[in-house]
C-alpha cells in the first residue's frame, strides 16, 4: 500500500491531453514539493519534474506539473506513443521521516 | 556522463544476507547524498535508504531497518547496501539513486538512477 495515491492506469489518443493525479496528505504533498518519475517497462526510473512544476533539460514542455493543497498532477498534451510509460509521483514525508511514492500510473496511448 | 551501476544482487535464501554496490562515475561522488529504492515485481517504488554525503548521517525506512545498512566510500566512488536477514518480501530490482536539490528552494529530488539489481529470496 503507498502512501500516495495514484490512479493504476490512464489512457488517450496521440495529440491528446492527459492528467494523472497525486494523492497525499498534510506531512507530504501538503508540506513538500513533489516530484514525478518516468519509468519505462523493464527500464530504470528517470526524473521527469521536480520541485512541482520544473523540468529538467531534454524534458519537453508538452510535460507540465501542479499542486494543489494535498494534491498534485501531471499534464502531458500533444500525447505521442513514446509517452507510453508508468509514470511515479514521489515526496518527502515529514511525519515519517520518509521519502514517499505513489503506486504508479501506467500510461496507454491508443 | 553521470553513471551509476548497480552490482551483487542474486538469488539468496530465507534469512540470508547479501551486499549490493553501486558504482559511481562522472560526477563528483563526495559531494552528493545518496539513496537506495526498491522495487518489488509489478509495484510502485518504495525509498528504503539514506546516506549524507560524508556517510556519517544515515536514515532508514521501517521496513528494513535493523536489517539493511547503508554505507559509501567516497574513495572509491561507491554507494553499498548491505542486506541481512533476507524475507521473500524483500525480492525487487533495487536501484541506488543521487539525490539534488532544487536552486529555487532546495528541496530534494532523484536526478540519476542505476539500471538496477535484481535480489530474489526464495528456498
Amino acid at each position: 500500500q503507498s502512501v500516495l495515491t495514484q490512479p493504476p492506469s490512464a489512457s488517450g489518443t496521440p495529440g491528446q491531453r492527459v492528467t494523472i493525479s497525486c494523492s497525499g496528505s498534510t506531512s507530504n504533498i501538503g508540506r513538500n514539493t513533489v516530484n514525478w518519475y518516468l519509468q519505462v517497462p523493464g527500464t530504470a526510473p528517470k526524473i521527469l519534474i521536480y520541485n512541482i512544476n520544473q523540468r529538467p533539460s531534454g524534458v519537453p514542455d508538452r510535460f507540465s506539473a501542479s499542486k494543489s493543497g494535498t494534491s498534485a498532477s501531471l499534464a502531458i498534451s500533444g500525447l505521442q506513443s513514446e509517452d507510453e510509460a508508468v509514470y511515479h509521483c514521489g515526496a518527502w514525508d515529514e511525519s515519517l521521516n520518509d521519502w514517499v511514492f505513489g503506486g504508479g500510473t501506467m500510461l496507454t496511448v491508443l | 556522463e553521470v553513471q551509476l551501476v548497480e552490482s551483487g544482487g542474486g538469488l539468496v535464501q530465507p534469512g540470508g544476507s547479501l551486499r549490493l554496490s553501486c558504482a559511481a562515475s562522472g560526477f563528483t561522488f563526495s559531494t552528493y547524498e545518496m539513496h537506495w529504492v526498491r522495487q518489488a515485481p509489478g509495484k510502485g517504488l518504495e525509498w528504503l535508504s539514506y546516506i549524507s554525503s560524508s556517510g556519517k548521517s544515515v536514515n532508514d525506512a521501517d521496513s528494513v531497518k535493523g536489517r539493511f545498512t547503508i554505507s559509501r566510500d567516497n574513495a572509491k566512488n561507491s554507494l553499498f547496501l548491505q542486506m541481512n536477514s533476507l524475507r521473500a518480501e524483500d525480492t525487487a530490482v533495487y536501484y541506488c539513486t543521487r539525490e539534488s536539490r532544487s536552486a529555487i528552494d532546495g528541496s530534494g529530488y532523484f536526478d540519476y538512477w542505476g539500471q538496477g539489481t535484481l535480489v530474489t529470496v526464495s528456498s
